[in-house]
């Protein structure tokens, strides 16, 4: 089943902070995120394992509550590169693993 | 350090016709996804092969098939295209032991006409 992302869009001004939020109804054993800019590929930002600690890559952190199912993407002091759809993709693990399924994405945008 | 590539960029078929698409991976990575993705829509898996099989398959019917190469370089077939079939087709690779993240290629943006 697809992970759920929220919000669907968000507008920022540079500077300011960002949410995105990717739920799944299954058990998950990884959440990976991407960013996409149009008409480009997916690019990698970063993974959260099971039972792994929190990751960042530069102003860009993310969570993983295995016992909710969720994980959330924060953006600090957004900067106009940012701007993009972001994608979760959820593993399940197990026999299953390597195949993600995605959200449907959340579109930010960042102004001046 | 090369990243992974896909061939041709763009492509327009007929209705019925056969495409075949291509994908190497990145360097070091033995393990090739395919992924179609809808226009606004995120990237629905096709299928995984490592070791020259097809590993694991998404929910895509049979007119989607797929190889692997010795070089770990993979081929998606699609065969009787049908309009709904035009999307971005994007192949992802990693390595299967030791490492979980994906990389994606640049796609191929296949039309059917």
């Amino acid at each position: 089943q697809q992970p759920v992302q929220s919000p669907q869009a968000v507008i920022l001004r540079e500077g300011e902070d960002a949410v995105i939020n990717c739920s799944s109804s299954k058990a998950l054993y990884s959440v990976h995120w991407y960013r996409q800019k149009h008409g480009e590929a997916p690019v990698f930002l970063m993974i959260l394992l099971k039972g792994g600690e929190q990751m960042r890559h530069e102003k860009i952190s993310a969570s993983f509550n295995e016992k909710k199912q969720q994980s959330s993407l924060y953006l600090t002091a957004s900067q106009l590169s940012y701007s993009g759809t972001y994608f979760c993709g959820t593993g399940a693990g197990g026999t299953s693993y390597g195949k993600l399924t995605f959200g449907q994405g959340t579109i930010l945008t960042v102004h001046p | 350090d090369a990243g992974v590539t896909q061939s041709p960029t763009h492509l327009i078929k007929t209705r019925g016709q056969q495409v075949t698409l291509r994908c190497s991976p990145k360097s070091g990575h033995d393990t090739v996804s395919w992924y179609q993705q809808a226009l606004g829509q995120g990237p629905q898996f096709i299928f995984q092969y490592y070791e020259e099989e097809e590993r694991q398959r998404g929910n895509f019917p049979d007119r989607f098939s797929g190889h692997q190469f010795p070089n770990y370089s993979s081929e998606l077939n699609v065969n009787a295209l049908l309009l709904g079939d035009s999307a971005l087709y994007l192949c992802a690779s990693r390595r299967r032991t030791g490492a979980y993240e994906q990389y994606f290629g640049p796609g191929t943006r296949l039309t059917v006409t």
